[in-house]
């Protein structure tokens, strides 16, 4: 399958300073690449996707990037907040199969 | 809003058992899929499957099968239950096609003694 990695595996932030995860994939072929959130003992649930024809996507404090060339694409999150404290995942798509990336648990300070 | 059930909460079960884990959708999705997930390990797919009486296997698919009888309905079956697959599994489903997100039930906790 593909192989996806996401880093930094944990962050931890300030309330108010921005917070940036990264995912790497191998397979060329992906042309979606979502980001999914997922509260303590709550399902994943999606906050934010890109298509392979877009290089950026904005929803008010989150943002994705994608760099097709270099095969990786990342999280942006702004103005952070106690209610981003999660776990996130990257899952980029090339075919029927979605890889998950490991996550990263995004702790708030307040 | 997309409704993803699956029908235990919270099981445990005994090494050696059959297990039966279920999951309905009321999309009328084409796609389904059954993931496990592990601390630092992510989700992990164990089957897919895109169509009625179709499946495919994912990246752990040892230990497990499915069914898929009727287009709503998604079985993950463990034959013969050990404790290595003590873990949370989560259903998922969406639309046929690239670009489309997941939707998730709530998850299964399966503990297996």
């Amino acid at each position: 399958g593909e192989n996806v990695e996401q880093h930094p595996s944990t962050l931890s932030v300030q309330e108010g300073d921005s917070a940036v995860i990264k995912c790497t994939y191998s397979d060329s072929a992906s042309n979606y690449f979502p980001w999914y959130k997922q509260e303590l003992g709550k399902r994943p649930q999606l906050i934010i996707d890109i298509r392979s024809n877009v290089g950026e996507k904005k929803d008010q404090r989150i943002a994705v990037t994608l760099n097709k060339t270099a095969k990786h694409f990342s999280l942006h999150i702004t103005e952070t907040q106690p209610e981003d404290s999660a776990v996130y995942f990257c899952a980029p798509q090339g075919d029927y199969k979605l890889s998950f990336g490991a996550g990263t648990t995004v702790t708030v300070r307040a | 809003d997309v409704k993803v059930t699956q029908s235990s909460r919270y099981l445990v079960k005994r090494t050696g058992e059959k297990v039966f884990l279920e999951c309905v959708q009321d999309m009328d999705h084409e796609n389904m899929f059954w993931y496990r997930q592990d601390p630092g390990l992510g989700l992990r797919l164990i089957y897919f499957s895109y169509d009625v009486k179709m499946k495919e296997k994912g990246d752990i698919p040892e230990g497990y099968s499915v069914s898929r009888e009727k287009k709503e309905r998604f079985s993950l079956i463990l034959e013969s239950a050990s404790t290595n697959q003590t873990s949370m599994y989560l259903c998922a489903t969406g639309w046929r096609g690239l670009g489309s997100p997941l939707h998730f039930g709530n998850g299964t906790r399966l503990t297996v003694t």
